[in-house]
């Protein structure tokens, strides 16, 4: 398994500035995942992030809007760009250990007003 | 398309009582099955998992699935349920290579006294 952090925990932000969500493993993992979990729904996959590779976006997902960095095998970022209230959701990192297998970050709950 | 379909939206059970979560999917061949929770306001946490062989796999907190070929599912059990399984239960389907995961709708499960 692996330890994940993810920093801020929760935020408030207003409409049309940006965060920048941070995620910290405690070892290090070729593949990490970004997620948003809308207000009771599942989980949607933005992209997967790769050491050594561009960031991989899913369908309705873009970059400038979603910008990720994965500088090192143990840390990576999501920034959620320009946003709006339709941006409020929980955030969540994980890390793939092969097999499918993810292990997931706490969550950064993000609130636009 | 690939699919992962749990039928309950919503399961209120009684503290003591058996519990059962549904999971069907739809992939051409057999994937690798997992159950996750999430508790309020928590990341998601890996119950179990299948790859392979023994299709009823033991998890933590005392939670069982079952994996059925025949009616492609993979169903969740507990035979007493505690207040503290109150939470919301993802099932997550893993297949063709790409080693991202398709998350359910999800099940929330609320644990009466």
């Amino acid at each position: 398994s692996a330890v994940i952090s993810q920093k801020p925990s929760r935020d408030i932000c207003q409409r049309g500035t940006s965060l920048t969500i941070q995620c910290q493993v405690d070892s290090q993992v070729t593949m990490m995942f970004w997620y948003r979990q809308q207000p009771g729904q599942s989980l949607t996959l933005i992209a997967t992030a790769n050491q050594g590779s561009e960031a991989t976006y899913e369908s309705g997902f873009v970059i400038d809007k979603f910008p990720i960095s994965r500088p090192n095998l143990t840390f990576s970022t999501l920034t959620v760009s320009n946003m709006s209230p339709e941006d409020s959701s929980i955030y969540l990192c994980s890390v793939g250990l092969g097999t499918y297998e993810q292990y997931f970050g706490p969550g950064t709950r993000l609130t636009v007003t | 398309a690939q699919s992962v379909t749990q039928p309950d939206i919503h399961i209120t059970v009684s503290e003591g009582a058996s519990l059962e979560l549904r999971c069907n999917y739809s992939y051409g061949a057999t994937p690798y099955l997992f159950w996750y929770v999430q508790s309020p306001g928590q990341g998601l946490q890996l119950l179990l998992k299948y790859f392979s062989g023994d299709t009823l796999v033991q998890g933590i907190k005392g939670f069982e699935a079952e994996f059925k070929r025949s009616q492609s599912s993979f169903n969740l059990r507990k035979p007493s349920v505690h207040w503290s399984d109150a939470a919301e239960y993802f099932c997550a389907v893993g297949a063709g290579g790409d080693y991202k995961l398709s998350f359910g709708a999800g099940t929330t499960v609320t644990v009466r006294a």
